[in-house]
């Protein structure tokens, strides 16, 4: 049963549009919602989060947002540079307890 | 500040074998988690560590087992290793627990292990 799903495995994006990479959960006591980056050879990157009370937080040119009723939410990266190439991974969490994991999306940002 | 750090970074092992997998947790954390990450996979929780006590476990055998050690470092052993173990083992530390409300966890490199 996966309760974290990212259905595109991949995207392709223009250097300097926005990346809009998307993630979809099942579990209504999930009240945490994380974004990973994953470089190959390297472990996951914390990139940024947000509590379920919220319904958008930003971090610079990251913004996530989230719809409780779609239980949907997803990652804005604008403008998108090369070096934001790397699979993103979004994360669940309910209570603190295990982070689930999606299956996570390959960013490719092209000049 | 010093991160999470792991060891060793890859391992060849053959079926049957046992495994040692270390994790030493960013400065200040006081929980470890172990995730597999299979390929094409995103990583899935093994058990979390609190306070030197297991603190939730996912769906993974027995064989699978670990330790938190006073200064918070850990260890993930796997006994009877099998042909489908073969992945990259992540640690992550974070503070608190469910209990305390810590929700970000940073990752470790990990450990690639692979099982002939």
């Amino acid at each position: 049963d996966q309760q974290v799903k990212q259905n595109s495995p991949s995207l392709s994006v223009q250097e300097g549009r926005i990346s809009i990479l998307n993630c979809d959960y099942t579990n209504s006591m999930f009240d945490y919602f994380l974004w990973y980056k994953k470089y190959p050879a390297e472990g996951p990157t914390f990139l940024i989060s947000i509590s379920s009370i919220k319904d958008k937080n930003e971090d610079g040119r990251f913004t996530v947002f989230l719809n409780k009723s779609a239980k949907h939410l997803s990652l804005h990266i604008v403008p998108s540079q090369p070096g934001d190439s790397a699979v993103y991974f979004c994360a669940a969490s309910a209570n603190a307890d295990k982070l689930i994991f999606g299956t996570g999306t390959r960013l490719q940002v092209f000049p | 500040e010093t991160g999470v750090t792991q060891s060793p970074t890859h391992l060849i092992k053959t079926r049957g074998q046992q495994v040692t997998l270390r994790c030493s947790s960013q400065s200040g954390h006081n929980t470890v988690s172990w995730y597999q990450q299979a390929l094409g996979q995103g990583p899935q929780f093994i058990f979390q560590y609190y306070r030197e006590e297991e603190n939730g476990r996912g769906n993974f055998p027995p064989r699978f087992s670990g330790l938190q050690f006073p200064n918070y470092s850990s260890e993930l052993n796997v006994n009877a290793l099998e042909l489908d173990d073969s992945a990259l083992y992540l640690c992550a530390s974070s503070l608190g627990s469910s209990r305390t409300g810590g929700y970000e966890q940073y990752f470790g490199p990990g450990t690639r292990l692979t099982v002939t």
